[in-house]
């Protein structure tokens, strides 16, 4: 979905690094949120926000951190990154339907990411 | 917790319809099913939902039983194209938003 933008695509990395993974999106949602997906896995959700002013938690926020600079900004940040964090990481935008709790959520193409 | 149940895969041949099955038994009045496809490595791809009726877009049909308990995604003329993993999402209820939880997925492969 070309109106979920995420950068870098790809991206090898050492233990130990810190990495910031970034998503932006032109639609115009409040609600974004960052789910990471292992080989033959489904996905797990990591953070969600509603809007620039609330973060909450997902399954599996250990080890991750999430910033929500602007209504269409959203990063996730590795601290210390570790070799078990390798996985395809998708960002996703979501709003409700009016009239409604409604509401399909858009995924970016994701970032594949290898920490060595 | 996933709570749907899907085949691991499928396969169907191109251009004829293909029937994606999904059953969700414990799904609560108020959740929809929603399903998604993902093309290998690509961000997952919305295709349809529903909540109790039969819906239909430019890209499928969902037919959901009466009882709610299991629902049939319907690709009407599969192509090459269509070949991915199609996930069947009951939305959980009781959270102030939509989270959704995604299995393992029906692997779809359309052979010519």
């Amino acid at each position: 979905d070309a109106d979920v933008t995420q950068t870098p695509r790809n991206r090898i990395t050492k233990t130990g690094k810190r990495i910031m993974l970034e998503c932006s999106q032109t639609k115009g949602h409040d609600r974004m949120y960052w789910y990471r997906q292992d080989p033959g896995l489904g996905l797990q959700l990591i953070y969600y926000s509603f809007d620039v002013k609330d973060i909450n938690k997902g399954e599996i926020s250990d080890g991750y951190s999430v910033s929500r600079q602007a209504q269409a900004k959203f990063s996730l940040s590795l601290e210390s990154a570790i070799p078990n964090q390798t996985a395809l990481y998708f960002c996703a935008t979501s709003d409700p339907r009016p009239g409604t709790d409604d509401q399909p959520q858009h995924f970016g193409d994701g970032t594949r990411l290898s920490i060595l | 917790d996933a709570k749907t149940t899907q085949p691991p895969s499928m396969d169907c041949a191109e251009g004829r319809a293909a029937n994606l099955p999904c059953n969700h038994s414990t799904i609560s009045g108020n959740e929809y099913v929603y399903w998604y496809r993902q093309i290998h490595s690509q961000g997952p791809q919305y295709i349809i939902h529903g909540l109790k009726n039969n819906e239909t877009n430019e890209m499928a049909s969902l037919i959901i039983t009466e009882d709610r308990k299991s629902s049939t995604l319907i690709l009407p003329h599969a192509t090459l194209r269509d070949t991915a993993v199609y996930y069947c999402i009951v939305r959980v209820a009781g959270d102030n938003f939509n989270k959704f939880y995604f299995g393992s997925g029906t692997k779809l492969n359309v052979k010519p």
